[in-house]
């Protein structure tokens, strides 16, 4: 099946940092989403990004669908964004099922 | 409804008993899907439905567990005689499944936590 790897596994920042969170590939795709689970455990859309640049906020994604890789770029980060954020992918020609990455833990701190 | 609603929210069960997890799809989301989400890891397929009709099933562990979506709304996951591993989150999620651009976008609910003790 399809090896999607997330970096870093763990991040800490500083109320206002910037950070950038990348998601790895290794077969074509159809489908690509960010999703945010919070300390709650619910799992947040963030992005529908199969290829392109996409803005919503403090939050944007860039997915390079021909060198399978995903970036998501968090600025001006605030102690809400702390949670997991996961990558997750749905392989071309493999249904319409998404493989999960292993996600990255992120602190936001004051 | 406004988002995809499961229940119940928690479960916890004995060993050996058979347990029903339920899923409210979005309205008019043409496809429904299940997920198991272990401790510390992303969700996992299970299995998904376009409409009524159960397209994949390979991510079903193993024969105890079962889904139906009879009527193309609603769905149940059913465990059969559970055991200890089965214990996880299980998450519903679904997508309008029409063919335009961003149909394919899915939806989770807020899951099923399940212990088996």
């Amino acid at each position: 099946g399809i090896q999607v790897e997330q970096s870093p596994p763990d991040l800490i920042l500083q109320e206002g940092a910037n950070s950038t969170l990348r998601c790895n590939f290794s077969d074509s795709v159809n489908n690509l989403q960010w999703f945010h689970q919070n300390p709650w455990g619910q799992l947040i859309n963030l992005f529908y990004i199969p290829s392109g640049t996409k803005q919503n906020g403090r939050l944007s994604a860039t997915t390079v669908a021909t060198e399978r890789y995903s970036l998501l770029y968090i600025s001006s980060s605030q102690t809400t964004d702390s949670g997991v954020y996961f990558c997750a992918v749905e392989r071309t020609g493999g249904g319409n099922k998404l493989t999960f990455g292993t996600g990255t833990q992120l602190k936001v701190e004051l | 409804g406004a988002g995809v609603s499961q229940s119940p929210r928690y479960k916890v069960t004995k060993r050996g008993q058979d347990v029903a997890l339920r899923c409210d799809p979005i309205s008019g989301h043409v496809s429904l899907y299940w997920y198991r989400q272990a401790l510390g890891q992303g969700p996992e397929f299970l299995t998904y439905f376009n409409y009524e009709a159960q397209q994949d099933k390979s991510g079903l562990p193993n024969d105890r567990f079962s889904a139906e979506r009879p009527e193309g709304s609603i769905s149940t996951l059913t465990i059969q005689r559970t055991e200890q591993r089965d214990s996880a989150m299980y998450r519903c999620a679904s997508s309008p499944g029409l063919i335009f651009p961003g149909s394919y976008e899915q939806y989770f609910g807020p899951g099923t936590r399940l212990t088996v003790t």
